[in-house]
């Protein structure tokens, strides 16, 4: 079975902050795929970043970065200088060896001006 | 620009009803995919379909049924509404191969059924 964790239900920072939003998994397979999503107020979830287990690199776009740690079986994203318009919830999601993904419970960002 | 639609943003019911919900994708998906999103239990798969006429059953598919007559349609049923099947409801489609779980979703169903 697979797991994944946001420790974080919800997070609140002022306008220009840094937030990093964490996310722990647990899955038997080698080769897996590990996601982000973000759910703005209107609800449509949008894909963020999709990584392999293969690929351990960090990555980044823009103000948005991401730190895939195999060790600790991690996968973290960070915002840098927040905006209110990133206010959202944000998903972590695993896929195994099997079709299905598997989300976390959702960390809720809240931007203030 | 839409590319899932979800029939109804709203819908009110009561316990006992018979509720569909509606998902239309104009991408060419093979997969849809249902799910029901609850406050700190994130999404929970009920079902998804790889193929018109097919389905496989998710993680939380008691209550639920579903139809896939055509390849760009997936519909949600609830034979028998019940105050527990209260909750968000995400419609999402993707490819397969290389593609698969990049999921596109629709703008969610929120069911109250009373």
């Amino acid at each position: 079975a697979q797991k994944v964790t946001q420790a974080q239900t919800e997070i609140s920072v002022v306008e220009k902050e840094d937030v990093t939003l964490d996310c722990v998994y647990e899955t038997r397979d080698t080769t897996y795929y590990l996601f982000w999503y973000k759910q703005p107020p209107s609800g449509e979830l949008v894909f963020l970043i999709r990584r392999n287990s293969f690929d351990e690199q960090n990555e980044i776009s823009g103000r948005y970065s991401w730190n895939f740690q195999k060790s600790t079986s991690s996968f973290n994203f960070t915002i840098t200088a927040s905006q209110v318009v990133d206010s959202a919830v944000y998903f972590c999601a695993l896929r195994g060896a099997g079709n299905m993904l598997t989300f976390g419970g959702g960390t809720r960002l809240m931007v203030k001006p | 620009d839409v590319k899932v639609t979800q029939s109804s943003r709203y819908l009110v019911k009561r316990t006992g009803e018979k509720v569909f919900l509606e998902c239309v994708q104009d991408m060419d998906h093979e997969n849809m995919f249902w799910y029901r999103q609850d406050p700190g239990l994130g999404l929970r798969l009920i079902y998804f379909s790889y193929d018109v006429k097919m389905k496989e059953k998710g993680d939380i598919p008691e209550g639920y049924s579903v139809s896939r007559e055509k390849k760009e349609r997936f519909s949600l049923i609830l034979e028998s509404a019940s105050t527990n099947q209260t909750s968000m409801y995400l419609c999402a489609s993707s490819y397969t191969g290389l593609g698969a779980n990049v999921l596109t979703f629709g703008a969610g169903s929120r069911l109250t059924v009373l």
